[in-house]
């Protein structure tokens, strides 16, 4: 079984200020993680992922997530935000079966960037 | 290079009418996957494909239909709609034949379905 927590579901910061969107997981098997976005009437579209690789991913637009398998956590940040950054951001987890059909997803963070 | 492209993007239909909602790619992907998302939750997977001729549940089936005759096409077609399935629909696909990883998926727009 495998589940995420977005902790938020909504954040609000300034332009030029850091972003931190928080996402806890659960999963049986040694998981894959990913951060998705969707702006305004868009599909989503991937920030980033985790693959048992380096644990610190480097994803598009400035963004990356540390993954802390302590704390079962895989937030996202960055140091400077953005007005184009205002936008719902998902995070997702699969269990290590092979397939993507065993992805989930959490429920979104909507991210507003304010002047 | 247009990716996942999906029709209609607004439909609104009365109870009990039904209609297919429709979905092609143009990168060769072998998977492809129908979600709905409905306000404050995730996607939920309804269908997913992982080859033409293959289709097989997901989540939340019920209420739904897929077929998948060619590697570019995946129709979701919905029989008898109901105000349950009042959602935001996202077509889906994924795979890296270079690597054979199917970790990236590939989105469409997505289509607004009112059931009144």
């Amino acid at each position: 079984a495998q589940s995420v927590t977005q902790l938020d579901s909504h954040v609000s910061v300034s332009e030029g200020t850091p972003v931190l969107l928080r996402c806890n997981y659960s999963s049986s098997y040694s998981p894959s993680l990913f951060w998705y976005v969707q702006h305004p009437n868009k599909g989503l579209q991937l920030l980033l992922k985790y693959t048992s690789a380096a644990t610190l991913v480097k994803g598009i637009n400035g963004f990356e997530a540390e993954f802390k398998k302590s704390e079962t956590s895989f937030h996202l940040t960055k140091p400077s935000a953005h007005m184009s950054d205002a936008a719902e951001y998902f995070c997702v987890v699969r269990g290590n079966t092979g397939t993507a059909s065993k992805l989930t997803f959490g429920t979104g963070t909507r991210l507003q960037v304010t002047l | 290079n247009a990716g996942v492209t999906q029709t209609p993007k607004f439909r609104i239909l009365k109870i009990g009418q039904s209609m297919t909602l429709q979905c092609t790619q143009d990168m060769n992907h072998n998977y492809m996957y129908w979600y709905r998302q409905d306000p404050g939750m995730g996607l939920k997977l309804i269908y997913y494909s992982v080859g033409a001729g293959i289709t097989d549940k997901g989540e939340v089936p019920n209420g739904y239909n897929v077929s998948r005759s060619t590697t570019e096409d995946f129709p979701l077609r919905l029989e008898l709609a109901a105000p349950s399935q009042t959602s935001v629909y996202f077509c889906a696909s994924s795979f890296d034949r270079a690597t054979g990883r199917n970790e990236k998926l590939f989105f469409g727009s997505g289509t607004q379905l009112s059931v009144l």
